[in-house]
């Protein structure tokens, strides 16, 4: 079984800070995605960020961006330039690969992240 | 592209009654999952269809919750019957394979008194 463990439960940033958030995880798998899920008050699940574990680079979309450390079984979320509508819970989830498809996400406990005017 | 459609977006019950969920996911997903969260938590999963079969429902506490996907479209979940702890968002995800990232509903919130 998998899991995933955010040690930060809460974080607070002034508008245009560059905030990181932690994620480590513990599998005996090999082949598997790491994400990031953004969750405002609204519930929706909103996707933030995607890594293959495969590869080694480092995934990128617009002001975030993830530091993937698969030895170190380790998936941190950098948000630079921080906005007002970045506030929300951020979940790091773990999905292993299968066969010919993949399982459900497994989820940490998740960040409260505020951004500060 | 219409997301992923839940119903109720609120529910309200007391213990021991029963009580449904409706998923309707992206046209033309052939995942679906449910997942629970309950406050303060990230989600569980509790079942994964892969069309209309069961590939995944170990974490489901079957002697109280069902799922079916009837058709490999919509979903519905119930709890028969509810307990406290179950007071928790219920969220519908669909992709168009399971290996591909998860798109969510807006979750149902169900309340136990």
């Amino acid at each position: 079984a998998q899991t995933v463990t955010q040690s930060q439960p809460e974080m607070s940033v002034q508008e245009a800070e560059t905030v990181t958030l932690s994620c480590t995880y513990d599998t005996s798998e090999n082949n598997y995605y790491l994400f990031w899920y953004k969750q405002p008050p609204s519930r929706q699940m909103i996707l933030v960020i995607r890594q293959e574990a495969y590869k080694q680079q480092n995934a990128t979309e617009n002001r975030f961006s993830v530091n993937f450390q698969k030895a170190a079984k380790s998936f941190s979320l950098k948000i630079s330039d921080s906005q007002l509508g970045d506030t929300a819970m951020y979940f790091c989830a773990f999905m292993k690969r299968t066969g010919g498809g993949a399982d459900g996400l497994t989820f940490g406990k998740g960040t409260h992240l505020i951004i500060q005017p | 592209e219409a997301g992923v459609a839940q119903s109720p977006r609120y529910k309200i019950i007391e213990k021991r009654q029963s009580v449904a969920f409706w998923c309707n996911p992206i046209s033309g997903h052939a995942t679906l999952y449910w997942y629970q969260q309950i406050l303060g938590q990230g989600p569980k999963l509790l079942i994964q269809f892969q069309n209309n079969g069961v590939v995944d429902d170990s974490q489901l506490p079957k002697d109280r919750f069902s799922a079916e996907r009837l058709k490999g479209v919509d979903s519905t979940l119930k709890i028969q019957p509810a307990k406290l702890e179950d007071s928790a968002v219920y969220l519908c995800a669909s992709s168009p394979t399971s290996n591909q990232p998860q798109h969510f509903g807006d979750g149902t919130r169900l309340s136990i008194l």
